[in-house]
């Protein structure tokens, strides 16, 4: 089967910088994607990973690590406007590339 | 861009009664398109792959005899929730890529109560 791991909640300051983690168990891997969603909206794509490294997108990074089956969502400057969930989630090898959703990190951003 | 729309973006309907949700990629052609249910301060939950012009892929536990998927174009998706229960109730978004492998863009969502 497959899992995927991240915080419930994150709680950070404006101006600050906070890191989501990630990890993951699953076969067939292909990449690693990160959505934001605010409360009553759809997910909004952010950032994807399917080689080791960094990428950077303005404010938001993510990282991934294959040997680890690890990754993080890096955001930086925090505004209270990114209080909302994020999800980390894979895909995998198959016919299609689902993506299979981690259980989300609740960030909110304080004054 | 990568628009997605669905319609309608609410919907509240007697138990009992079928009840159809559509996905559309606007401004390009997907080849695949994926059906999501999320409950309350819960994740995405995939209930099935629809690529077009062949049967949707569903998912384990999924009844593809009440969620009726069909995908007669490149863009355009249908999810039909047959002979609808309270326990429907929830919000069902579809996503939609271009290519197998490639991001999933996402729709609004529709929020469907059964009364």
């Amino acid at each position: 089967g497959q899992s995927l791991e991240q915080p419930s909640e994150v709680t950070a300051v404006e101006g600050a910088i906070v890191q989501i983690n990630c990890t993951y168990q699953t076969s067939g891997f292909y990449g690693l994607s990160w959505y934001q969603q605010h409360d009553g909206g759809a997910p909004t794509f952010l950032s994807y990973n399917a080689l080791d490294g960094l990428e950077e997108t303005g404010r938001f990074s993510s990282f991934l690590s294959r040997s680890d089956s690890y990754g993080y969502l890096l955001l930086q400057e925090l505004q209270m406007k990114d209080s909302a969930s994020y999800f980390c989630a894979v895909s995998q090898v198959d016919s299609s590339y689902k993506l299979i959703f981690g259980s989300g990190t609740r960030l909110l951003v304080r004054p | 861009g990568a628009v997605v729309s669905q319609h309608p973006s609410w919907v509240i309907c007697k138990s009992g009664t079928s009840v159809k949700i559509e996905c559309r990629s606007l401004d390009f052609q997907a080849t695949t398109m994926f059906w999501y249910r999320q409950f309350p301060k819960q994740s995405l939950m995939l209930m099935a792959t629809s690529n077009e012009g062949s049967k949707a892929t569903y998912e384990q536990g999924v009844e593809k005899d009440k969620f009726l998927i069909n995908h007669a174009s490149l863009t355009l998706s249908t999810l039909t929730v047959t002979s609808a229960h309270p326990e429907d109730s929830s919000f069902y978004i579809c996503s939609a890529s271009r290519q197998a492998g490639e991001t999933q863009y996402f729709g609004p969502g529709t929020r469907l109560l059964v009364l």
